[in-house]
């Protein structure tokens, strides 16, 4: 089946640095690459998503890189605030149209 | 997401015995899914489906059962649950129709406790 790696597992940043997030996939043919945040207790939601015509996608402080060459995409996260602390899920969808889930990057942001 | 919602939110019981998590949505999506989340792992799908006629086994499908009932209800069951069960399950929606077809948005979970 399809493989798919998060790294790194935790992420310790000072407030105010960015933050990367790697997801690399299997699936030669996924083509949407969203990431989710979920918080302590709380439900997983979407903060970004990319297709696989575009190369990089931006919302604000967060952005998304895609590499379809190399299987992979990328979290990125600038002038990182408290409430960025977090579990991060990479979910690329796979060729049966289903999102296949990475095992989540903690992100702690120190004051 | 208060637009889906899932009952119970909590529920502890015995091996052996059967369980029903009910997840309802006012979204208007015609595509709902079942996850299962354990400690420090991602969501691992269950079952989905499509349309009221159209359910699918996900990848860990095994013990589980469900039940479309209507376009905004989804059923999950645990015709003997067991103590490997014991774990959050959250539903999720999407919506086929429009541009964000992809986007699934999830209810506030069921935790399960299998004694």
């Amino acid at each position: 089946g399809e493989n798919v790696e998060q790294h790194p597992s935790t992420l310790s940043v000072q407030e105010g640095d960015s933050a990367v997030i790697k997801c690399t996939y299997s699936d030669s043919a996924s083509n949407y690459f969203p990431w989710y945040k979920q918080e302590l207790g709380k439900r997983p939601q979407i903060i970004i998503d990319i297709r696989s015509n575009v190369g990089e996608k931006k919302d604000q402080r967060i952005a998304v890189t895609l590499n379809k060459t190399a299987k992979h995409f990328s979290l990125h996260i600038t002038e990182t605030q408290p409430e960025d602390s977090a579990v991060y899920f990479c979910a690329p969808r796979g060729s049966n149209y289903q999102l296949i889930w990475g095992a989540g990057t903690k992100l702690i942001i120190k004051p | 997401d208060a637009d889906v919602t899932q009952t119970p939110r909590n529920r502890i019981t015995k091996t052996g015995k059967r369980i029903m998590l009910e997840c309802s949505q006012t979204k208007g999506h015609d595509r709902m899914y079942w996850y299962r989340q354990d400690p420090g792992l991602g969501l691992q799908l269950i079952y989905y489906s499509f349309d009221v006629k159209d359910i699918n086994k996900g990848e860990i499908s095994d013990g589980y059962s469900v039940s479309r009932q209507a376009q905004a209800k989804f059923s999950l069951s645990l015709e003997s649950a067991i103590p490997n069960q014991t774990a959050l399950y959250f539903c999720a929606t999407s919506d086929s129709g429009t541009g964000l077809r992809d986007t699934q948005y999830f209810g506030p979970g069921t935790r399960l406790t299998v004694l």
